[in-house]
Parts: structure tokens; C-alpha cells; sequence
């Protein structure tokens, strides 16, 4: 099985200041048909899971632009520009480019 | 608006059985592929089942594979997991997603199954 790796696991922030989401997979995410199957979820306390990122860097609908992703083959990044408080809770990276589809370990954002 | 809801969940005793239900709405059904992933307590996610639109494809993780199975009824909307053999590791919130570009673009808010004597 890929694994997915994150880092870090914690990660405090203050208000307004930017945030960062290391992912790495062991090995390279390009499908066959010449995409990179990675997305992000953010998942806030008690709630399900919610996607923000799909295809590396594409933002579904009603994802504020604060959220950005990057990366290819195996490293990847989530930023969000300026955490806001909504923005709490534990996200994770996801692959699915091999079956079965995994995840990271997941990064919990709590402001400081 | 799109809607998963899922049911079915509860307290089981070790190696007996379980059915999740998963109904949705706000999309046509029959052109999805759905799966299934759960989410231990304080843990996080694993992908458990995948499904085709007609159901003739079905992939399980190694960890359910011979235990569990997934299905779909397209004329009801809905899509199922038969949980069988249920063992401790098993206890966990387990919810019903649609797909979206090799991902979950929705996701249900979760059914409980809890495997305890």
C-alpha cells in the first residue's frame, strides 16, 4: 500500500498568520492517465470529513482561496495564507491513484 | 443539494453482523461511484469499499476482504455494507461518500458501530 505521510502532526498558529502541510507518499502519485490523484480534507471537531483540494491543487466549490495546494510526484503541500478560527480541526492528505486509497496520518491546526 | 445518509450502525458482540445503509439524494445515484470509509475513535481515516455506477465492480481493503461487502441499489438510491465476522478493530465511524475525481467529494455524517461484548 502508498503511504502517506504528514508533517507535522501539530501544528499551532496564530490568527492571521499562514499555515503549512507537508504530505509525502511513497511513491509517485501519477495515474495512467497522466493526472496526480491527491486531495486534501479538513475535517473540524465532530464534523465529517470535507474536501478542499482534489488533483493536487484544484479547489472544490465554496473553498475559500486562503487554501491553496502544490506539489507533484511525491511531495505535497497545503497552505492556508491567513488562518481564521474556522479554519481548526485536524486535515488530511489522500491518495488516490492506487487502490487502496490512503491516508495520511492527519495534522491537527489549533490556534495558539 | 446533495445528501448521504447513513444508518444502520450499533452495538454488535465480536463476530456477529451488521448492514450499513447509506441513502442518498440531490444526485443521480446511478452515475456515482460510491464508497465507504470509517474512522476509528480518536483516529483517523481508512478507505474501506469502493463500487462502480452498476455495481460490477467492488474493491475491499485487505482488512475486510472475505468479511465485508459492498453494494448499491440504484432503483433505491442506496448504497449498503454487509458487515460480517465483526471483530473489535472494527469499531468505528463509518461513513458513505460519492466520488469525485479518485476522491470523496461528499460525505455522509456517519453511522456508529461499536463491536463489544
Amino acid at each position: 500500500d502508498v503511504v502517506m505521510t504528514q508533517s507535522p502532526l501539530s501544528l499551532p498558529v496564530t490568527l492571521g498568520q499562514p499555515a503549512s502541510i507537508s504530505c509525502r507518499s511513497s511513491q509517485s502519485l501519477i495515474y495512467s492517465d497522466g493526472n496526480t490523484y491527491l486531495s486534501w480534507f479538513q475535517q473540524r471537531p465532530g464534523q465529517s470529513p470535507r474536501r478542499l483540494i482534489y488533483k493536487v491543487s484544484n479547489r472544490d466549490s465554496g473553498v475559500p482561496d486562503r487554501f491553496s495546494g502544490s506539489g507533484s510526484g511525491t511531495d505535497f503541500t497545503l497552505k492556508i495564507s491567513r488562518v481564521e478560527a474556522e479554519d481548526v480541526g485536524v486535515y488530511y492528505c489522500m491518495q488516490g491513484t492506487y487502490w487502496p486509497w490512503t491516508f495520511g496520518q492527519g495534522t491537527k491546526v489549533e490556534i495558539k | 443539494e446533495v445528501q448521504l445518509v447513513e444508518s444502520g450502525g450499533g452495538l454488535v458482540q465480536p463476530g456477529g453482523s451488521l448492514r450499513l445503509s447509506c441513502a442518498a439524494s440531490g444526485f443521480t445515484f446511478s452515475s456515482y461511484w460510491m464508497s465507504w470509509v470509517r474512522q476509528a475513535p480518536g483516529k483517523g481515516l481508512e478507505w474501506v469499499a469502493n463500487i462502480n455506477q452498476g455495481g460490477t465492480e467492488k474493491y475491499h481493503v485487505d482488512s475486510v476482504k472475505g468479511r465485508f461487502t459492498i453494494s448499491r441499489d440504484n432503483a433505491k438510491n442506496s448504497l449498503y455494507l454487509q458487515m460480517n465476522s465483526l471483530r473489535a478493530e472494527d469499531t468505528a465511524v463509518y461513513y458513505c461518500g460519492r466520488h469525485g475525481t479518485r476522491s470523496c467529494d461528499y460525505w455522509g455524517q456517519g453511522t456508529l458501530v461499536t463491536v463489544s461484548s
